[in-house]
């Protein structure tokens, strides 16, 4: 089955500086890649999404990039912010298994004054 | 709009008793999965439903099971608690075809005693 890597595990970063997450998933078939980023005592909230036909999306100060040759994808976050300080996943939806996600094991961002 | 609803937010069990969560999707979701989240395994997927049938299913025990109702509504079972079923269970939903994206709940915090 599909097998999802992420790094770094623990990422600190100054306010304003930019932050990379980067994922790596096996299956080469799999179609669609969903960031989420969970905040303390709350669910997994879906922040981008991208899909293996196209090779980059951005909205406002995030974005995703896929390089589907290399299968790893990143999610970049620009002029980062205190408000961004959580964990982020990044996940994989291989064709044939319906709606289950693959998940990496997390990053946990950090953004200091 | 209403987002995913779970209840209860927070269970406390014995071992070897059964508990069951429910989970209400976002309206007009027919599709609803279930992951648990623990601090060793990450986020592991464990069942998807649609149209009140099970579509996917991940590797855990047959002690876990689901069901969902003829409004999307979802309950997941577990049968039998061990220590280790102690984590947080996430439901995420979505709208109908596997290429819709998935937003989770708050997530139910299941702890095993």
């Amino acid at each position: 089955g599909e097998n999802v890597e992420q790094h770094p595990s623990t990422l600190s970063v100054q306010e304003g500086d930019s932050a990379v997450i980067k994922c790596t998933y096996s299956d080469s078939a799999s179609n669609y890649f969903p960031w989420y980023k969970q905040e303390l005592g709350k669910g997994p909230q879906l922040i981008i999404d991208i899909r293996s036909n196209v090779g980059e999306k951005k909205d406002q100060r995030i974005a995703v990039t896929l390089n589907k040759t290399a299968k790893h994808f990143s999610l970049h976050i620009t002029e980062t912010q205190p408000e961004d300080s959580a964990v982020y996943f990044c996940a994989a939806r291989s064709p044939g298994g319906g709606n289950k996600l693959t998940f990496g094991t997390g990053t946990q961002l950090k953004v200091e004054l | 709009k209403a987002g995913v609803t779970q209840t209860p937010r927070y269970l406390i069990k014995t071992r070897g008793q059964q508990v069951t969560l429910s989970c209400s999707p976002i309206s007009g979701h027919r599709s609803v999965s279930w992951y648990q989240q623990t601090p060793g395994q990450g986020l592991q997927f464990l069942f998807e439903y649609f149209s009140e049938t099970q579509r996917n299913k991940g590797n855990f025990p047959g002690r876990f099971s689901g069901r969902q109702f003829s409004n999307s509504r979802s309950e997941m079972n577990v049968s039998t608690l061990e220590l280790g079923d102690s984590a947080l269970y996430l439901c995420a939903s979505s709208l109908v075809t596997v290429t819709d994206e998935q937003y989770f709940g708050p997530g139910t915090r299941l702890t095993v005693t």
